[in-house]
């Protein structure tokens, strides 16, 4: 059962428009969400992150929507640039008591910004 | 440089030949965990660990072992690979509390024939 949900393999921008990634997820329990970017031969990097308490975080050209009772939220790039392009992947973490939490990974959306 | 260091980063191996992927953190962080990535089906968690001894699995944790026994070091083994491992592994750390960023490795792109 998929708990985090990426429903776009891909999406293609205009330089200088804006990108919005979508993720939707189905656990009640997940208390953060965050956005990862994946270049090729490279690991993903932490982007962007939003407490399930919030339903918007800025950082720059990048800002995360939570809409919680749509179980959705989105990662919005404005303007698009073209070393935007790369892999994006949605993630919710769940806390199972003390310390210990799980991430749950989406499948990755690929964002190609064209000139 | 804060950084996860994995070696190697392409390894060819055959059938039952055990391997070990060394992944190595200098942010003297809590938390390890390994992934794996396959087309189609995003990044899947294979085990993780807490803190030094303490290892749990993860998604997919079948073929695979882990260990625990310094903080910065948090080695794969694949104790007889078998084909359908072949896949592009993660290895990530972080601070258990906070934002829960993690901090990605680059990559170990491992073919098993």
């Amino acid at each position: 059962d998929q708990q985090v949900k990426q429903n776009s393999p891909s999406l293609s921008v205009q330089e200088g428009r804006i990108s919005i990634l979508n993720c939707d997820y189905t656990n009640s329990m997940f208390d953060y969400f965050l956005w990862y970017k994946k270049y090729p031969a490279e690991g993903p990097t932490f982007l962007i992150s939003i407490s399930s308490i919030k339903d918007k975080n800025e950082d720059g050209r990048f800002t995360v929507f939570l809409n919680k009772s749509a179980k959705h939220l989105s990662l919005h790039i404005v303007p698009s640039q073209p070393g935007d392009s790369a892999v994006y992947f949605c993630a919710a973490s769940e806390r199972r008591g003390g310390s210990n939490y799980k991430l749950t990974f989406g499948k990755g959306t690929l964002l190609t910004v064209n000139p | 440089e804060a950084q996860v260091t994995q070696n190697p980063r392409y390894l060819i191996t055959v059938t039952g030949k055990k391997l070990t992927v060394t992944c190595s953190q200098n942010m003297n962080h809590e938390y390890m965990s390994w992934y794996r990535q396959d087309p189609g089906l995003g990044l899947r968690q294979i085990y993780y660990s807490m803190n030094v001894e303490v290892t749990d699995k993860g998604d997919v944790p079948e073929g695979y072992k882990v260990s625990r026994k310094e903080k910065r070091n948090f080695p794969l083994i694949l104790e007889s690979p078998s084909p359908n491992q072949t896949s592009l592994y993660f290895c990530a750390s972080s601070r258990l509390q906070g934002d829960y960023g993690y901090t990605f490795g680059s990559g170990t792109r491992l073919t098993v024939v």
